[in-house]
This record gives structure tokens, C-alpha cells and sequence, in this order.
């Protein structure tokens, strides 16, 4: 099972700042299979990016994903209020999907 | 309206069965390989079982393989998750999500998943 490690766990920055999220996998993955995704307190995460660096539907621009092999990042260029949550990065392969444990961006 | 509705959860003694339900609507369901992710505070999201479009494969995490049955009945617009010997460990909150691509995949398209329920609670506790 390809294990994926989020860094740092928390991040605290101030809006208007720029975040930077790391996951790392075990083993290459391929992009076509990689995702992130955001989570905010009582609710379902919601799908960010997908193949590594495709925004989903409605996604804002000031989030983009990028990386191959085995190192990911998700950016998210200028925090908004709304963008404080927690982010998954998310991998497929065996015909099974694994999460990483999630990096908490919060309010400094 | 694309939407997924989770139900079935509640409070069962470990060792009993419980089954869980997907209701969807809002998009052609009989298309889209479909997922089980259970969430728990200490071990965060964990896939659980994805099924194929057509109900013919269902693959399983190991840590529910052999207890936990993935199915579907695509006349209903329903997915269902049937568990056995449930174990304290199962408590979790538990999503339906569908992958982001349709078409004839079966072991789930792997590209995302991108609708999600709001999830239904299971407690395992004696």
C-alpha cells in the first residue's frame, strides 16, 4: 500500500498570505491519480484539484497543484477567510485510494 | 441537483451488522464507479470500497475485507454497504462519493472522487 505523508500538520498563516502543502508518497505515483481535496468543520471534504494540477468545478485560480513521482504540493496563492480548513491529498493505485493524514491551515 | 444520501448509521454492539445506504440523484448513477470513505478523528479519511459501475467488482481495504459487503442497485439509484462482525475500531463517519469519471471502469476510475454525501455516524460500543 503506498502510504502518503502530509507536511507540516498544521501551517498558521494570516489571510492575504501565501500556503504551501506538501505530500510525499512511498512509492511514484502516477498524477493522473492524485487529488486534494479541502475540509472545513462539519462538513464533507470537497474536491480541489485532480490529476495533480487540474482544478475541480468552481474551483478558485488562487489554488493550484503541482509534482510528479513522488512529491506533491498544493498552493494556495493568497488565503481568503474561507480557505482556512483542512487539505487530503489523495492517491489511487491497486485499485484502491489512500489519504494522507492533513495539513490544518489556520489562523495566526 | 447532483446529491448523495447517506443513511443506515447508528449505535451497534460490536459483533452485529448494520448496512448503510447511498441514495442518489441528479446525474446517471448506473455510469459512475461509487466509493464507501469512512472518517475518524484519530485516523482521518480511510478509503473503504469502491464498486463498479455495473455492480459486477467491489474492491475492499484490508482492514474490513472478509466483514464489509459493497454493493449497488442501479434501478434504485442506490449503493448500500453491508457490515458484518463490526468492530469498535468501525466507529467512523461514513460518506458515499462517486469518481470524478464515468464511463466503464471496474476497479473505480481512480481520477478523484468529486460528490460526496454528508455522511451518516456509526458507533460501535457495547
Amino acid at each position: 500500500e503506498i502510504v502518503l505523508t502530509q507536511s507540516p500538520g498544521t501551517l498558521s498563516l494570516s489571510p492575504g498570505e501565501r500556503a504551501t502543502l506538501s505530500c510525499r508518497a512511498s512509492q511514484t505515483v502516477s498524477s493522473r491519480y492524485f487529488a486534494w481535496y479541502q475540509q472545513k468543520p462539519g462538513q464533507a471534504p470537497r474536491l480541489l484539484i485532480y490529476d495533480a494540477s487540474s482544478r475541480a468545478t468552481g474551483i478558485p485560480d488562487r489554488f493550484s497543484g503541482s509534482g510528479s513521482g513522488t512529491d506533491f504540493t498544493l498552493t494556495i496563492s493568497r488565503l481568503e477567510p474561507e480557505d482556512f480548513a483542512v487539505y487530503y491529498c489523495q492517491q489511487y493505485g491497486s485499485s484502491r485510494y489512500t489519504f494522507g493524514q492533513g495539513t490544518k491551515v489556520d489562523i495566526k | 441537483q447532483v446529491q448523495l444520501v447517506e443513511s443506515g448509521g447508528g449505535v451497534v454492539q460490536p459483533g452485529r451488522s448494520l448496512r448503510l445506504s447511498c441514495a442518489a440523484s441528479g446525474f446517471t448513477f448506473s455510469n459512475y464507479p461509487m466509493n464507501w470513505v469512512r472518517q475518524t478523528p484519530g485516523k482521518g479519511l480511510e478509503w473503504v470500497a469502491v464498486i463498479s459501475y455495473d455492480g459486477s467488482n467491489g474492491y475492499y481495504a484490508d482492514s474490513v475485507k472478509g466483514r464489509f459487503t459493497i454493493s449497488r442497485d442501479n434501478s434504485k439509484n442506490t449503493m448500500y454497504l453491508q457490515m458484518n462482525s463490526l468492530r469498535t475500531e468501525d466507529t467512523a463517519v461514513f460518506y458515499c462519493t462517486r469518481d470524478r469519471e464515468a464511463g466503464r471502469y471496474y476497479y473505480g476510475s481512480g481520477y478523484g472522487m468529486d460528490v460526496w454525501g454528508q455522511g451518516t455516524t456509526v458507533t460501535v460500543s457495547s
